[in-house]
């Protein structure tokens, strides 16, 4: 069973470009989670999603950045107009169907780590 | 507002001792705590889950607790090796239930042979 998956491992962008990270859930697990590592920082939450559904957006910037689960394919994490604040690694969870009143293992990709010029 | 504490932020000990990484929380209600285990420059690998309702769980040479009431876990590591060097963070799910995660800063542990 492959673990969670991101591509590219490594992404360059000038300011102004786009960023488009990818992420593949685990084999069997309908929920996705992005996280973002700052330089010098600890991870923050950014979403939340399940298939075809954002269910907390609560550490998405307000612009510039979106993210989605289509019912097909993988989570993208896409951030417009990129700015070198947003240089960081980007690190991408999945994990099974919760059951009420608790949660399930995180499972964590490789990270993307976009560097803006 | 959840906020979670590690303490200390480095630890540098000699190959073969045992010791404890702290992470406290300032809302008890919580779902669960993860321990993970991040090496430079690569992602997040799990350790240990603790639910709600555990005192603590064992994997191998890793001990975690879990005191909701005080807000407290530790990770005690027995007989340390030079692999086990890298960022140690606690993360809890939230009072919400949404699935997200909230990290301490984390513990960089160094093991000298």
């Amino acid at each position: 069973n492959a673990g969670v998956m991101q591509n590219p491992r490594h992404l360059v962008r000038r300011r102004g470009q786009e960023a488009r990270l990818r992420c593949s859930p685990m084999k069997g697990h309908s929920h996705v989670y992005w996280y973002r590592q700052l330089p010098e920082e600890g991870l923050k939450f950014m979403v939340y999603l399940q298939k075809e559904n954002i269910i907390d957006e609560s550490g998405m910037p307000k612009e510039r950045f979106s993210a989605e689960f289509p019912k097909e394919g993988p989570s993208i994490l896409r951030i417009q107009q990129v700015v070198r604040g947003d240089s960081a690694a980007y690190f991408c969870a999945s994990s099974p169907k919760m059951t009420s009143g608790s949660a399930d293992t995180q499972y964590f990709g490789p990270g993307t780590r976009l560097t803006v010029l | 507002k959840q906020e979670v504490t590690q303490i200390p932020a480095a630890l540098s000990v000699p190959e073969g001792e045992n010791l404890v990484l702290n992470c406290s929380f300032t809302d008890s209600a919580i779902y669960n705590l993860q321990w993970f285990r991040q090496d430079p420059g690569k992602g997040l690998t799990s350790l240990l889950l603790i639910q709600s309702s555990q005192r603590e769980q064992t994997s191998g040479r890793l001990n975690a607790s879990l005191d909701k009431s005080s807000g407290r876990s530790t990770l005690y590591i027995a007989a340390s090796q030079p692999g086990d060097s890298a960022t140690y963070l606690c993360a809890v799910h939230g009072s919400s239930n949404t699935g997200k995660l909230i990290f301490g800063q984390g513990t960089t542990l160094q093991v000298k042979p």
